[in-house]
């Protein structure tokens, strides 16, 4: 069972350069999110999707765009990196918003740096 | 946005103890969730909450929904070196709020 599966899980980047990380569910899940984790911060909501085609600002989206295009794929970018964005960033999915009667289901991460 | 406030941010302790952490706002929330990271790893829902008072267990773990709503409580007894890793209370202040998650409590248990 692959649940939630990010791509890459490690990146290097230089400022102002752009990227593109991967999200992938194969539950089937409506709802896909992108959070980023910071030492002492704890897990902030950067962009959020409800569906195939959709997508709402979270918490903190400056500095980042989604796509949803299929249902199975959340994509978060990176247009001009920058030093602030160095962080482990978690993709996590769900059946209903927020998942409070079922599970969120978080990937295992990508450590992105900002040189 | 709402916090939620998570103690301690860092806990030491040794194999067999006992182990309460919690979680506090001063906003009232209708769900309190417990999850845990492993080291390089995702997190991991341990505990769901749904009802003022609710005390729920998970082996040895056991989390309460607090009488006023505005905070939980997660135990973890005769601790054991998997125990180590983050723990994360998370609340939901209705059915279509975002979920809020607290900064984290991270726990090594010395062998």
């Amino acid at each position: 069972n692959a649940g939630v599966t990010q791509t890459p899980k490690f990146r290097v980047l230089k400022t102002g350069q752009s990227m593109t990380l991967l999200c992938a569910q194969d539950m089937n899940h409506e709802y896909m999110y992108w959070y980023r984790q910071d030492p002492g911060m704890g897990l902030r909501l950067i962009h959020y999707s409800v569906g195939e085609g959709t997508t709402a600002k979270g918490e903190v989206p400056d500095g980042y765009n989604v796509s949803r295009l299929k249902k199975q794929n959340f994509l978060l970018g990176l247009e001009s990196a920058a030093p602030s964005q160095t962080s482990v960033y978690f993709c996590a999915s769900s059946y209903s918003e927020f998942a409070t009667n079922e599970k969120l289901f978080f990937g295992s991460g990508t450590q992105l740096s900002v040189l | 946005g709402q916090q939620l406030n998570q103690s301690p941010q860092s806990m030491f302790i040794q194999e067999g103890e006992d182990v309460s952490m919690n979680c506090t706002s001063s906003s009232i929330f209708n769900t309190w969730l417990w999850y845990k990271q492993d080291p390089g790893e995702g997190p991991v829902l341990l505990i769901a909450l749904y009802k003022a008072g609710e005390l729920t267990s998970n082996g040895r773990l056991t989390a309460q929904f607090g009488i006023t709503r505005k905070d939980s409580f997660l135990n973890i007894s005769a601790s054991i070196p998997s125990d180590v890793g983050i723990y994360f209370c998370a609340g939901q202040q209705g059915g279509s709020e975002k979920l809020v998650f607290g900064k984290g409590t991270k726990l090594t248990v010395n062998p």
